[in-house]
């Protein structure tokens, strides 16, 4: 079946440091691929997708690459602030509507001033 | 466009009893999909909704079980109550004939007493 590892966490960085959150993941055919973010006492928000090979999806300054060679879509950005603190989650779809998301288990990110 | 909605917020409940979750979909939108989401973990997918019958389900329990109505709102009712069954409720709708994407709801937090 298909399924999403992340990168362990929590983490903890100074205002505009780099942020990388990796995620792999295993599935059947070719899959869309996402990132949400969860802030706390909420939802999930739709933070980027990327829906094939080698697209990049970005939002807000976060981007991740679709690598079907490694089945990986991380998550970046090149500068955090205290209000990108929350809880990052990435999933995977399958390209039919019929599809059910699989997520990761999340990575809390925690940025201080 | 108020997105999707969910009701109640919260809700507290003892072991044995019953609950039910209500969920109206993004206007435009006729699949609603519904994830329990434990604390310190991602979502986990519990069944999807389509033309008012159960298209796919996760692995959960028939003590979980669903109805989507003609206006393509969907309720989640869970028997029997165990305390393991706390969690986030989320509702997740998407449409047939856009792209894949899933706009999720605010959720309901079950605490089982």
């Amino acid at each position: 079946g298909n399924s999403v590892t992340q990168m362990e966490g929590p983490v903890t960085l100074s205002e505009e440091a780099f942020l990388t959150i990796n995620c792999t993941y295993t599935a059947t055919g070719y899959p869309s691929l996402f990132w949400y973010v969860q802030y706390p006492g909420e939802g999930l928000q739709l933070l980027l997708k990327a829906t094939k090979a080698d697209d990049k999806g970005s939002n807000k300054g976060f981007e991740a690459t679709y690598r079907k060679e490694t089945t990986s879509f991380h998550l970046e950005k090149g500068s955090v602030q205290v209000s990108d603190s929350a809880v990052y989650f990435c999933a995977l779809r399958p390209n039919t509507n019929a599809g059910k998301s699989t997520f990761g288990d999340g990575t809390t990110l925690t940025v201080k001033p | 466009d108020a997105g999707v909605t969910q009701s109640p917020t919260h809700l507290i409940k003892t072991r044995g009893q019953q609950v039910t979750l209500r969920c109206s979909p993004k206007s435009g939108h006729d699949t609603v999909s519904w994830y329990q989401q434990a604390l310190g973990q991602g979502p986990q997918f519990i069944f999807q909704y389509y033309e008012e019958e159960e298209r796919q389900r996760g692995n959960f329990p028939d003590r979980f079980s669903g109805h989507q109505f003609p206006n393509y709102s969907s309720e989640l009712n869970v028997n029997a109550l165990l305390l393991g069954d706390s969690a986030l409720y989320l509702c997740a709708s998407s449409s047939t004939d856009r792209d894949n994407e899933q706009f999720f709801g605010p959720g309901t937090r079950l605490t089982v007493l």
